[in-house]
């Protein structure tokens, strides 16, 4: 069976400092992978998507960047952290980038003092 | 793609069925109807999808008009774990955007 892993589950950082969260998949090859991100109170948003090793689209400019340096790797990084990051930032898989199910992990919740 | 509108919120009798409605009048012809939730603190669950023929499965049950302009996801006897924000998606063959959803309150 598929699993989805993110590292860390929690996380806290001053402002300026870089950040690297990591999400791995396992029982899957060549799987569409996803970044979200919510804020306090707010709805999902979504951050970067990839549909291959080394391909990323961003939805919205900010202050991170994804990459996908193995088939069942994503990362999502910043080199100096805002307040505005802060945030419950989510990975998702799915077979496809059509109609079918996006298979969420457990979320890594970030606050930036 | 289609947008779709959701009450903000809705409460339901432990045990009764719990009726969540969705309205997507723009939805075109290769859009899916999608539904997933979000309990506190978790990340979102799959429920259901669907095109334009009724789906059921363990979890739900998804009623398309027959026109698709809008949708309602079904919880034949809700328990106090279905307690959640649900959201409707309508969507091609694009990644998932997630609305602000319904926030289902189940009441005992």
């Amino acid at each position: 069976s598929q699993t989805i892993h993110q590292w860390p589950a929690t996380l806290v950082q001053p402002v300026g400092s870089p950040l690297s969260l990591e999400c791995t998949v396992e029982g899957t090859s060549n799987p569409n992978l996803y970044w979200y991100r919510q804020a306090a109170g707010r709805g999902l948003q979504l951050l970067f998507y990839s549909v291959g090793i080394g391909q990323i689209s961003s939805e919205v400019p900010q202050n991170l960047s994804a990459s996908r340096p193995q088939d069942r790797q994503f990362i999502l990084s910043s080199k100096k952290l805002l307040l505005s990051d802060s945030g419950f930032y989510l990975c998702a898989w799915s077979v496809l980038l059509g109609p079918n199910e996006q298979f969420f992990g457990p979320g890594t919740r970030l606050t930036v003092l | 793609d289609a947008k779709t509108t959701q009450p903000p919120s809705m409460d339901c009798a432990e045990g009764r069925a719990a009726n969540l409605p969705c309205n997507h009048s723009t939805i075109s012809g290769n859009e899916y109807v999608y539904w997933y939730r979000q309990i506190h603190s978790q990340g979102p669950q799959y429920i259901i999808h669907g095109l334009k023929n009724n789906e059921t499965n363990e979890m739900a049950s998804l009623i398309i008009t027959e026109d698709r302009k809008s949708s309602t996801l079904i919880l034949p006897h809700a328990t106090l774990r279905d307690t959640a924000v649900y959201y409707c998606i309508v969507r091609g063959g694009t990644p998932l955007v997630f609305g602000k959803g319904t926030r289902l309150s189940v009441i005992a």
